[in-house]
């Protein structure tokens, strides 16, 4: 098992910029999440997906975010424009429903640690 | 809708000594709870999860917890801490309801001394 793999690990980029951040979920798992980390604002929900619908993008900062699944084994977060304040670490997880059941853990990845200058 | 209140932001403590980090969640509904470990430039790991029934949940690298429904607590305990457990620790609640939308705490730091 591979776990969650998030590319890249380092992200630094022009204020304006477009910037992709990407997310292969762990095989079998049907939810995926897209978190964000500051020293702010802790860690929050962006946005999450069930078989690669969105479910709940109420977390999505502004209309600057977006978020795809085009399949099971690939996402991606993107920002365009890019602003200074969206940096950050942004995670990645997946988890996996079983029989209607929810109490499954995150599986997270390592993070994409994003500067904007 | 669901919040999770860790109340110390940093607890510092020396080798060997017992470790408490408290938390406490608010639901108006029935909840899983989580504790999860985060090490320096990685990503969240599971610790330990309470969904049911014994309020004593023993999770990896000595840790446990207590589930308290009446104070609406979920407190992570280490008898004796080691070095290695430097590192921030996030309790995180989800309703049982349905869905996987978690809420996490602003997060601990532990910091163990020598």
């Amino acid at each position: 098992d591979a776990g969650v793999i998030q590319s890249p690990r380092h992200e630094v980029t022009e204020m304006g910029q477009e910037v992709t951040l990407r997310c292969k979920p762990i095989s079998g798992h049907d939810y995926l999440f897209w978190y964000r980390q500051t020293m702010m604002r802790g860690l929050e929900l962006l946005i999450y997906f069930n078989n690669n619908v969105p479910i709940d993008d109420s977390g999505m900062p502004e209309d600057r975010f977006s978020a795809k699944m085009p399949n099971a084994s690939f996402s991606t977060l993107k920002i365009q424009p890019s602003e200074p304040r969206d940096s950050a670490v942004y995670f990645c997880a997946s988890s996996a429903s079983h029989l209607g059941s929810y109490n499954s853990p995150l599986h997270f990845g390592n993070g994409t640690r994003l500067t904007v200058t | 809708a669901q919040s999770v209140t860790q109340l110390d932001s940093q607890v510092p403590v020396f080798e060997e000594a017992p470790v408490e980090l408290r938390c406490n969640y608010s639901s108006s509904v029935s909840v899983y709870l989580f504790w999860y470990v985060q090490y320096p430039n990685q990503g969240l790991q599971l610790l330990l999860k309470y969904l049911s029934g014994s309020t004593l949940v023993k999770g990896i690298n000595g840790f446990e917890a207590e589930f308290n429904k009446s104070q609406t607590s979920f407190h992570l305990r280490k008898p004796s801490v080691h070095i290695s457990d430097t590192a921030e620790y996030f309790c995180a609640v989800r309703p049982n309801t349905g869905g996987f939308k978690t809420i996490f705490g602003a997060g601990t730091r532990l910091f163990v001394k020598a």
